[in-house]
């Protein structure tokens, strides 16, 4: 089946950039996404990707794919202490379904 | 607001018990689904339904029951059965057949057996 991985943790100062990196191995995937969790909370949606892009910019934001590597990274550009969170990505495949496979995620730590 | 609501947050029981959580979206949403979050795993899925009165297994489903009687709800039931209960656990929901739509998820319930 599809796998998703992620390292388990981040540490990063605050004012620094974050990347956050993450491998998918199914070749059939055509959106990736990145999800953020809050401690005791959901996962909000914090942006996507279509397959047939490479690069994705949203305010400090930026996704970069790599399809050939299945890599995927997401860059936080001065991240902050509301920036502390466990960030996932996950993969939708092309079987009919709505199905997503999630990483294992991966929790930021902000250092002052 | 449009949202998915899940209660309790915090639901405690004892070993051997089946215990129900619970699921509500007013997105107009025409699937959902429950996952579990456990630390270091990342999210399994359990059940999924794409339509009212149809639900699919996921790759963790033994012990597990949901119902989808309604568009609205899908609740789902930890039974005895579930050899590993305590986790947490995420309702969400998407509309099927946009491919691009993301799921969107409640805030949790974090369940205790003990």
């Amino acid at each position: 089946g599809e796998d998703v991985e992620q390292s388990l943790f981040l540490s990063v100062r605050e004012g620094d950039s974050s990347v956050i990196n993450c491998t998918y191995t199914d070749s059939s995937s055509t959106y990736l996404y990145w999800y953020k969790q809050e401690p005791g909370a959901g996962l909000q949606l914090l942006t996507y990707i279509f397959s047939n892009m490479d690069m994705k910019q949203d305010q400090r934001l930026t996704v970069l794919l790599n399809k050939k590597d299945k890599h995927l990274s997401l860059r936080i550009a001065d991240t902050q202490t509301g920036d502390s969170a466990i960030y996932f990505c996950a993969e939708k495949g092309n079987f009919g379904n709505e199905k997503l496979t999630f990483g294992t995620g991966t929790r930021l730590t902000i250092i002052p | 607001d449009g949202g998915i609501t899940q209660s309790p947050k915090y639901l405690f029981r004892k070993e051997g018990q089946n215990v129900t959580l619970s699921c509500e979206q007013n997105l107009n949403h025409d699937a959902m689904y429950w996952y579990r979050q456990d630390p270091g795993q990342g999210l399994r899925l359990i059940y999924y339904s794409q339509i009212v009165n149809d639900f699919q297994k996921g790759d963790i489903a033994e012990g597990y029951s949901v119902s989808r009687e309604k568009k609205e709800s899908f609740p789902l039931t930890v039974t005895s059965a579930q050899k590993n209960p305590t986790a947490f656990y995420l309702c969400a929901s998407s509309n099927f057949g946009d491919y691009n739509s993301p799921l969107h998820f409640g805030n949790g319930t974090r369940l205790t057996v003990t």
